[in-house]
């Protein structure tokens, strides 16, 4: 069972700040990895999509990359505004399955 | 709109009764996922359909738990004689068919409150 995990759960940062979010998982076969951002009472908004053959994907000031052999994913983001504050999530597709494996989020906030 | 559209945004109800929540996907995705959010527990699976078919049904918690998809579009989900366990955010996804480089596309859930 393919278990993602994401590290810390909460990071407070003062504006301007890069953040690092982390994210593991244990079965490499995996065919993309996901980074979603959820505000409050929101659904989920995909942010960025890698796929298993990729190493990272951009969309201006994010960054995600991916290292499928060590199982991790790291999203940068540059320069953070108060708008970012979010709880951001990982998932992964496994290869052979359909749904995505879910981490359990890492809530950012950015202090004016 | 364009997007996954879900309805109702928020339902209480008492326990025991059935509640039916429905999703709308986006034009021309024929995969579409059910998750649960609950406190706690994070975002877990439920069911999965590709057209009118559910070859996944294998996150479903128990048979109180049903889905249909009709027409290749909209999707409910039937939870028959609630319990308070059952409260939690439902999410549905959906995404087209190559699903390795598309990604899934979420509406904003129903929020379910059982007394």
């Amino acid at each position: 069972k393919q278990e993602v995990t994401q590290i810390p759960a909460a990071l407070s940062v003062p504006e301007g700040e890069n953040l690092v979010l982390n994210c593991s998982f244990t079965d490499s076969a995996i065919y993309n990895l996901q980074w979603f951002r959820q505000d409050p009472g929101k659904g989920l908004t995909s942010l960025l999509l890698i796929q298993s053959s990729q190493r990272e994907q951009t969309s201006g000031r994010l960054n995600a990359s991916l290292d499928k052999s060590s199982g991790r994913s790291t999203l940068y983001i540059a320069a953070s505004q108060p708008g970012d504050s979010a709880t951001y999530l990982c998932a992964v597709g496994v290869l052979g399955d359909y749904k995505l494996s879910f981490g359990a989020g890492t809530t950012v906030t950015v202090r004016a | 709109g364009a997007g996954v559209s879900q309805s109702p945004s928020n339902k209480v109800t008492e326990k025991g009764k059935d509640v039916e929540l429905r999703c709308d996907p986006i034009s021309g995705h024929t995969a579409l996922y059910w998750y649960r959010q609950s406190l706690g527990q994070g975002l877990e699976f439920l069911i999965y359909f590709q057209g009118n078919s559910a070859p996944d049904k294998s996150g479903l918690p128990s048979d109180r738990f049903s889905a249909e998809r009709t027409g290749g579009s909209v999707s409910t989900l039937t939870i028959q004689r609630t319990q308070q366990e059952d409260s939690a955010v439902y999410l549905c996804a959906s995404s087209s068919p190559n699903y390795s480089n598309q990604p899934q596309h979420f509406g904003d859930g129903t929020r379910l409150s059982i007394l």
